[in-house]
């Protein structure tokens, strides 16, 4: 069964900073991977898909990476800033069992300080 | 605009009452999914649908009821089977391989 880690769980960064989250997922066999950005009481907003042939997307100041035979993808946030505080979620969609499925990591709470 | 809208923002429901979610896309999507979101917890899956008139149960269907009689709508209801519906219920729906979108999500309380 798949299952997605996601480290740190929480992170707190002086602004201008440049960092990375970390998403773990224990099944290489999947059809891509997606992150997402919740702020609180709010919905999921897509930031990136990674589909399982591609090794990277790139969206403004956000990159994510994705190594599918190490079970891992990577986002790196470039020059954060305040208005990025938030919680980010990785998804894997596995290409068994439920097929069409995500499966969450618990995401990583990020909070750029001022 | 195109997108996905799900309605009531905030729903309380009494004891022993069933109440209805609504969500709705306009995205042409063939997908669509309900999550369950609990405080400290990550999203669990109660339903999804592939195509109109077919559904799925996920991993905590248990107290839970959907239908998918039209493309654009996925409603769900939670009935008074479920003892613990207080949460935080996401919508989304996707087509294919291709990015999925969420609703803005219905916070739902028991009085």
């Amino acid at each position: 069964k798949q299952e997605v880690t996601q480290i740190p769980a929480a992170l707190s960064v002086p602004e201008g900073e440049n960092l990375v989250l970390n998403c773990s997922f224990t099944d290489s066999a999947i059809y891509n991977l997606q992150w997402f950005r919740q702020d609180p009481g709010k919905g999921l907003t897509s930031l990136l898909l990674i589909q399982s042939s591609q090794r990277e997307q790139t969206s403004g100041r956000l990159n994510a990476s994705l190594d599918k035979s190490s079970g891992r993808s990577t986002l790196y946030i470039a020059a954060s800033q305040p208005g990025d505080s938030a919680t980010y979620l990785c998804a894997v969609r596995p290409r068994e069992n439920y097929g069409q499925n995500f499966v969450f990591g618990p995401g990583t709470r990020l909070s750029v300080l001022p | 605009d195109g997108g996905i809208t799900q309605s009531p923002k905030y729903l309380f429901r009494k004891e022993g009452q069933n109440v209805t979610l609504s969500c709705e896309q306009n995205l042409n999507h063939d997908a669509m999914y309900w999550y369950r979101q609990d405080p400290g917890q990550g999203l669990r899956l109660i339903y999804y649908s592939q195509i109109v008139n077919d559904f799925q149960k996920g991993d905590i269907a248990e107290g839970y009821s959907v239908s998918r009689e039209k493309k654009e709508s996925f409603p769900l209801t939670v009935t008074s089977a479920q003892k613990n519906p207080t949460a935080f219920y996401l919508c989304a729906s996707r087509h294919m391989n291709t990015e999925a979108f969420f609703g803005q999500g219905t916070r739902l309380t028991v009085v």
